[in-house]
């Protein structure tokens, strides 16, 4: 089992709808957790950092749900310059003072006019 | 100000070549990262500096060598590199290793072609 797993999509949206993407995560201790989007050949950029208690930005709504591994990233009013590639991240065990980044293999949203 | 900033945007080199990737960040962050992401992949870890010291190695091959020189500083030195080895460098930095202080930012990258 991967330690991140992600829907790799395409999601397929139109302009204005909502999406949601889930994640799930292997490792129960971990403590971290984040949205970031990478744009076709661009860094990825952090979109959100997840709280316990779920959090909103904007169209940007993150949650958690601990007890069954589960982070999910909801997007409303879908805009065009939403279409990215969407990497749900987890802090690992620490090892050598470190919390490794694990990545999950991303989601990509395609949203069209 | 939130800016990691990599030079070259874009490198072409033979096998047989020396070059080098620079970093730098303005954020006082004191834990810097490289990392290597094929087309279609994630992010692959390969290097941890914190406070200026290499703190984490991958397995890394030693042709690729990084260096630290201060706080801000982050070089990735490149030398008799592979064909497989083309891939979009991200440099990163946090303000510090575990945690939330582990929230990182990116850089834009080095686009690295080896011919």
């Amino acid at each position: 089992r991967k330690e991140v797993e992600q829907d790799p999509g395409p999601f397929n949206v139109p302009e204005g709808a909502t999406v949601a993407f889930n994640c799930t995560y292997s490792n129960s201790a971990s403590q971290s957790f984040f949205w970031y989007r990478q744009d076709c050949r661009k860094e990825p950029k952090l979109l959100m950092s997840v709280y316990s208690s779920g959090n909103e930005d904007g169209r940007f709504t993150a949650q958690l749900n601990r007890a069954s591994q589960y982070i999910s990233l909801l997007i409303r009013d879908s805009k065009l310059s939403d279409s990215a590639t969407y990497l749900c991240v987890v802090n690992g065990a620490v090892s050598g003072g470190y919390n490794k980044l694990i990545f999950g293999a991303g989601t990509r949203l395609a949203v069209h006019p | 100000d939130t800016e990691v900033t990599q030079t070259p945007k874009h490198l072409v080199m033979g096998m047989t070549n020396k070059k080098s990737l620079k970093c730098e960040q303005h954020m006082g962050h004191r834990a810097m990262y490289w990392y290597k992401q094929k087309a279609k992949k994630p992010p692959e870890l390969m290097f941890v500096y914190s406070y200026e010291k290499l703190s984490i190695n991958e397995s890394v091959p030693s042709r690729f060598s990084p260096e630290c020189p201060n706080s801000s500083l982050l070089n990735l030195h490149l030398h008799a590199l592979q064909p497989e080895d083309s891939a979009l460098y991200l440099c990163a930095s946090s303000q510090g290793m575990v945690g939330y202080y582990n929230e990182q930012f990116f850089g834009p990258g080095t686009r690295l072609t080896v011919l």
